[in-house]
């Protein structure tokens, strides 16, 4: 079973960049089994989705973001990357790791725990 | 871009059928995803393609979808289904996840 575990800064000023991990075991990232992809929960709001990546290198950016978002995947590290520069307080979030099965494409199956980024000076 | 619509709240009692909405245009012709978030947990996905359910969700937990609505149906429930719960629908014409609002389920 994957599991999947997010890393980075728990504060972020604003207008500075994002950057976040996601770190992947129980499988080979580098497999054609998976996509990846983030998402996002403000406090006390719904899910939105970030971007996907494909298995293939070809990406899926939310439109809202595209201008500002980056993922990309380390498979020496077995991790999935995301930036997200110029970020406001709109962007505080808890940020989500998740796999996309290659079969089932449209699901996100396992997710990380989550980690929470707070946007503030 | 594509939008699906949940209704902010249902209430439900213990043993009741609890029905939560999904709506878009028609959404019959998409494929309609469900996840219950607990408070401080990560989404877990429960229903899948419509009406599938992966290993270890309990029967109670069904899909349907036709139409302009998608409903996720928790049969008898139980005070440990009291969650939010979040359609989601991949829109072909532009490659995007799109997720609901979100519906919180309160079990009385």
């Amino acid at each position: 079973q994957l599991q999947l575990q997010e890393s980075g800064p728990g504060v972020v000023k604003p207008s500075e960049t994002l950057s976040l991990t996601c770190t992947v075991s129980g499988d080979s990232i580098s497999s054609n089994s998976y996509h990846w992809g983030w998402i996002r929960q403000p406090p006390r709001n719904g899910l939105e989705w970030i971007g996907t990546i494909y298995y293939s290198g070809s990406t899926y950016y939310n439109p809202s973001l595209k201008s500002r978002v980056t993922v990309s995947v380390d498979t020496s590290k077995s991790q999935i990357s995301l930036r997200l520069t110029s970020v406001t307080a709109a962007d505080t979030a808890v940020y989500y790791c998740a796999s996309v099965p290659a079969a089932m494409f449209e699901v996100f199956d396992y997710w990380g725990q989550g980690t929470l980024v707070t946007v503030s000076s | 871009s594509y939008v699906v619509t949940q209704p902010p709240s249902v209430s439900v009692a213990p043993g009741k059928t609890a029905r939560i909405t999904c709506g878009g245009n028609r959404i019959g012709s998409k494929s309609v995803h469900w996840y219950q978030q607990k408070p401080g947990q990560a989404p877990v996905v429960v229903i899948y393609y419509d009406r599938d359910r992966p290993s270890g969700i309990p029967e109670r937990f069904s899909g349907s979808n036709s139409g302009n609505t998608a409903t996720l149906t928790i049969s008898r429930v139980e005070a440990g289904d009291e969650a939010a719960y979040f359609c989601q629908v991949w829109d072909g014409n532009s490659d995007h996840w799109v997720f609901g609002g979100g519906t919180k389920l309160t079990v009385l």
